[in-house]
């Protein structure tokens, strides 16, 4: 069975600090996407990586970072966690091509305080 | 540039009523075409997909939705719903031909299900 795991499912943080939010695919998924998902606006593409070590700016890429050393292993980072980042954070992975479905995880849910 | 607009914030339906979600998307062409449900505290799950062929697509949990192209939209229907499916339904959009899958989602619809 399809499985997207993401590290935590709830983090509290304090403002300034660095914040990593793992997501594992075990589908051997090239593509992998991180979004973010706050009442009202649904869900806003940050970053995508399609291979190793590739990464692309989704719609809202600032104040975070991606990093992608393995296939199945794709990181966020926040370089200095802000109170505006608290948000529900959502990973998942698909196959390359544009009608393959995208496999979600279930998700982080981000306190900065 | 691609939009998707899910006019319907929150929608209440009581069991066993028939249900329809609203979406409309903004694109030049034919896109491939998206429902997931996201239940409480869960991940997003797939309901359907539309990318080719027949223009109304089954899906599971008995839902199903239209691909109307001259109206640009492609709603979700169920006959008859469950307590169950009480939770938070998205609309998507891809497009054709690009080198990955980026999606487009619409902001959401949350149904609530009356006894």
């Amino acid at each position: 069975d399809v499985k997207v795991t993401q590290s935590s499912r709830y983090l509290v943080k304090r403002t300034g600090e660095k914040v990593f939010l793992e997501c594992v695919q075990d589908m051997d998924h090239e593509n992998m996407f991180w979004y973010r998902q706050d009442p009202g606006l649904g869900l806003r593409l940050i970053y995508f990586s399609y291979d190793v070590k590739m990464k692309e700016k989704g719609d809202i890429p600032e104040g975070y970072s991606v990093s992608r050393e393995k296939k199945e292993r794709f990181s966020l980072i926040l370089e200095s966690a802000s109170t505006n980042q608290t948000s529900m954070y959502l990973c998942a992975s698909s196959e390359p091509r544009g009608q393959e479905t995208q496999y979600f995880g279930p998700g982080t849910r981000l306190l900065v305080l | 540039a691609q939009s998707v607009t899910q006019p319907d914030i929150h929608i209440t339906v009581s069991e066993g009523a028939s249900l329809e979600l609203r979406c409309n998307y903004s694109y030049g062409a034919t896109p491939y075409l998206f429902w997931y449900v996201q239940s409480p505290g869960q991940g997003l799950q797939l309901l359907l997909k539309y990318f080719s062929g027949d223009t109304l697509v089954q899906g599971i949990k008995g839902f199903e939705a239209e691909f109307k192209r001259s109206q640009s939209s492609f709603n979700l229907r169920k006959p008859s719903v469950h307590w169950s499916d009480a939770a938070e339904y998205f609309c998507a959009v891809g497009a054709r031909g690009g080198a990955t899958n980026k999606l487009i989602f619409g902001t959401g619809t949350l149904l609530a299900v009356q006894p």
